[in-house]
């Protein structure tokens, strides 16, 4: 069963902050990452993905990927009230040209005015 | 930007009846999903679709479940006869071309009300 866990929160900071939104997986054979973001009641909106080891940094959002502790974090520089949401981790799996996407239950945020 | 569009938006229907949920892939998208959320819980994966044709599904995805390209645009879910637990929010996504790091864009999804 291939997982992806993720601590459901609510992490809580003040605007401004940075807030860390971790991500684990127990499948060692998965290649890239994806962050999506979904308010309450939406859909799933695609923040940023990674693939290699190291970090991405688009913006305020920085993807941050550890194949070797099976680790994937997202930080948000300058946190907004705007960011709050609930922060979902996925990872693609290969299946002939398929690549399904196993989500984590996800992490609210809040940003605190 | 193109968008990935589902219709309704919101379906209340009785139990026993059969649903069809609408979506409109991105128009140079190949590959196509179904996914789920109830209320509360993680998006689950429902069944992917490539040349016309089901490539994957999940234990969700039994025979009262169908999907269908009809006219080459549409890309349809079918619940044959729905259950109180197919309540859930229905979410469509499409993807370009095949790798792992090619990313599936949503639709808003369409809220799936079980009486």
């Amino acid at each position: 069963q291939k997982e992806v866990e993720q601590n459901s929160g609510p992490l809580s900071v003040p605007e401004g902050a940075i807030a860390s939104l971790n991500c684990t997986y127990s499948d060692r054979g998965s290649q890239s990452f994806f962050w999506y973001r979904q308010y309450s009641g939406k859909s799933p909106e695609l923040i940023m993905f990674i693939y290699s080891n190291g970090d991405k940094e688009d913006g305020r959002f920085t993807a941050q990927l550890n194949k070797a502790s099976q680790y994937v974090s997202l930080l948000i520089r300058d946190s907004q009230p705007s960011d709050s949401a609930t922060y979902l981790c996925a990872a693609p799996h290969p299946r002939g040209s398929n690549y399904k996407l196993t989500f984590g239950k996800g992490t609210l945020l809040t940003v605190n005015p | 930007e193109p968008e990935v569009t589902q219709t309704p938006s919101h379906q209340v229907t009785q139990m026993g009846q059969e649903v069809i949920l609408r979506c409109v892939p991105i128009s140079n998208h190949l590959y196509f999903y179904w996914y789920r959320q109830i209320l509360g819980q993680k998006v689950e994966f429902l069944v992917s679709f490539y040349n016309n044709e089901i490539s994957e599904k999940s234990e969700i995805f039994d025979d009262q479940f169908s999907v269908e390209r009809p006219d080459g645009s549409n890309f349809t879910l079918k619940i044959r006869s729905t259950k109180l637990e197919d309540s859930a929010m229905y979410f469509c996504a499409s993807r370009r071309r095949v790798g792992s790091n090619q990313p599936q864009h949503f639709g808003d999804g369409t809220r799936l009300s079980i009486l």
